[in-house]
């Protein structure tokens, strides 16, 4: 089964500032990873994902994230921050014959200090 | 991606009845799931609903309490019955063509008093 684990549940910082939340994962199969971010009040907004290849991958509203296989590790970055980036941060996961069944982590709260 | 919307977006309910939440989709997804997020909490997939089917439930969720149906490819339904203050949460839908990627609904936000 996978499982993943966000370990900062807040993240203070400051608008321009570069931001990293953190996200690592078991599994026993090779996975597809994600970040979604969640504003107050809506859904879900898919951020990025990691089917295959580069391990390097850019999403939308200039967030990237990388996927260590070695570290078990899909941080995700933004190189600055703005307020509107304040919201809950979803790393998931999926893998194996059970793609279609994500495994969510606890959440990352970030907060852009203007 | 999808466009996807639910009804209601959110409702107050008194314990021991029933709310039925829609989901529809812009156009037809192989997918459908329906999660909960409880306050202050991450996701928990309750059910993958299945076209033509009986859904799928996971663990801790049953037919009983979460009856889904899904009658064709566009449109599913999850109905919370017989509700308690536990049941507050907010409910998403979710769709994937792909069977990686999900993309997700706004959510019917529900408060059981």
């Amino acid at each position: 089964a996978q499982s993943v684990t966000q370990l900062d549940s807040q993240v203070p910082v400051f608008e321009e500032a570069p931001v990293e939340l953190r996200c690592n994962y078991s599994s026993s199969v090779s996975v597809y990873l994600f970040w979604y971010v969640q504003y107050p009040n809506q859904g879900l907004q898919l951020l990025l994902k990691y089917l295959s290849g580069s391990t390097l991958v850019k999403g939308i509203n200039g967030f990237e994230a990388e996927f260590n296989k070695s570290q078990t590790s899909f941080h995700l970055r933004k190189p600055s921050v703005h307020i509107s980036d304040t919201a809950e941060y979803f790393c998931a996961v999926s893998g194996g014959t059970g793609a279609n069944n994500l495994f969510f982590g606890t959440g990352t709260r970030l907060t852009v200090i203007p | 991606s999808a466009v996807i919307s639910q009804k209601p977006s959110r409702d107050i309910c008194q314990r021991g009845t029933s709310l039925t939440i829609q989901c529809q989709v812009d156009s037809q997804v192989t997918m459908m799931f329906w999660y909960r997020q409880q306050p202050g909490q991450s996701l928990t997939l309750i059910a993958t609903a299945n076209q033509g089917s009986e859904a799928t439930y996971e663990s801790g969720f049953v037919i009983d309490k979460f009856p889904i149906s899904r009658p064709n490819l566009t449109f599913s339904t999850l109905t919370v019955s017989n509700m308690s203050p536990e049941d507050s949460s907010i409910y998403l839908c979710s769709v994937s063509r792909t069977g990686y990627e999900q993309y997700f609904g706004p959510g019917t936000r529900l408060t059981v008093t």
